[in-house]
């Protein structure tokens, strides 16, 4: 299995403010078509997990411009540039590289202060 | 609209076979290049990928739950069934049911999980 670990487990972020997830996985996600097999999802409280930034870096539809994916490789970062109070959650990172190999990280769950 | 559902026992018991079904609408499992798969989340845990169908019913399963999991799909009901065999407490969970999308992206194309349904909750318990 490819390992996923997210750091830190919890994160407390003045709203405002800026917040950085990080996801590392056991080996790359790079593909030889270029590309990272990469996704992040928030679960907020009491809701179903919903998709944020797919390919590493693509945000999904409806996501705000405030949330920002990058990386390659083994290393990746989730960016919320102004934290809001609507961003409180569980942030996970799923890595699809063999599609019968599909694990998620453990989660970051984020506060306001 | 895609809206999925998820629909089963919210008790089991030890060593019975689980099954649970989901019912979708806004999409078709005869679209090529469209999925549906089933996640679960154990109380406070992380999320686990079970198992996924696709439109030219190409199955793809957990490895270390392989054994205990099949996976259907009844398109004239717009239904994907996930049955799972043995069932122990540690399957305790909220079992969710998963529209895989795909993109295409140059000469690629791309997967990846865009509405979840709302979940099931499963008790495995005597």
């Amino acid at each position: 299995d490819i390992e996923m670990t997210q750091s830190p487990l919890s994160l407390a972020v003045t709203p405002g403010e800026p917040a950085s997830l990080s996801c590392r996985s056991s080996q790359s996600l790079l593909h030889s078509n270029g590309y990272n097999y990469l996704d992040w999802f928030v679960q907020k409280p009491g809701q179903s997990p919903q998709l944020l930034i797919y390919l590493g870096s693509t945000r999904a539809s409806g996501v705000p411009d405030r949330f920002s994916g990058s990386g390659s490789g083994t290393d990746f970062t989730l960016k919320i540039s102004r934290v809001e109070a609507e961003d409180v959650g569980v942030y996970y990172c799923m890595q699809a590289l063999y599609s019968s190999l599909i694990t998620f990280g453990q989660g970051t769950r984020l506060e306001i202060k | 609209q895609i809206t999925l559902k998820e629909s089963g026992p919210t008790l089991v018991e030890p060593t019975q076979t689980l099954m649970l079904t989901c019912t979708f609408s806004g999409f078709s499992l005869t679209t090529t290049k469209v999925g549906v798969g089933w996640i679960r989340q154990p109380p406070g845990k992380a999320l686990e990928w079970l198992a996924l169908i696709y439109w030219d019913n190409d199955k793809r399963y957990s490895p270390s739950l392989e054994n205990r999991l099949t996976i259907t799909k009844d398109t004239s009901r717009n239904q994907v069934v996930l049955i799972m065999a043995n069932m122990d407490p540690v399957d305790t969970a909220t079992y969710y049911c998963v529209h895989r999308r795909s993109v295409p992206v140059a000469d690629t194309v791309f997967y990846f999980f865009d509405y979840w349904g709302q979940g099931a909750h499963v008790t495995v318990s005597s």
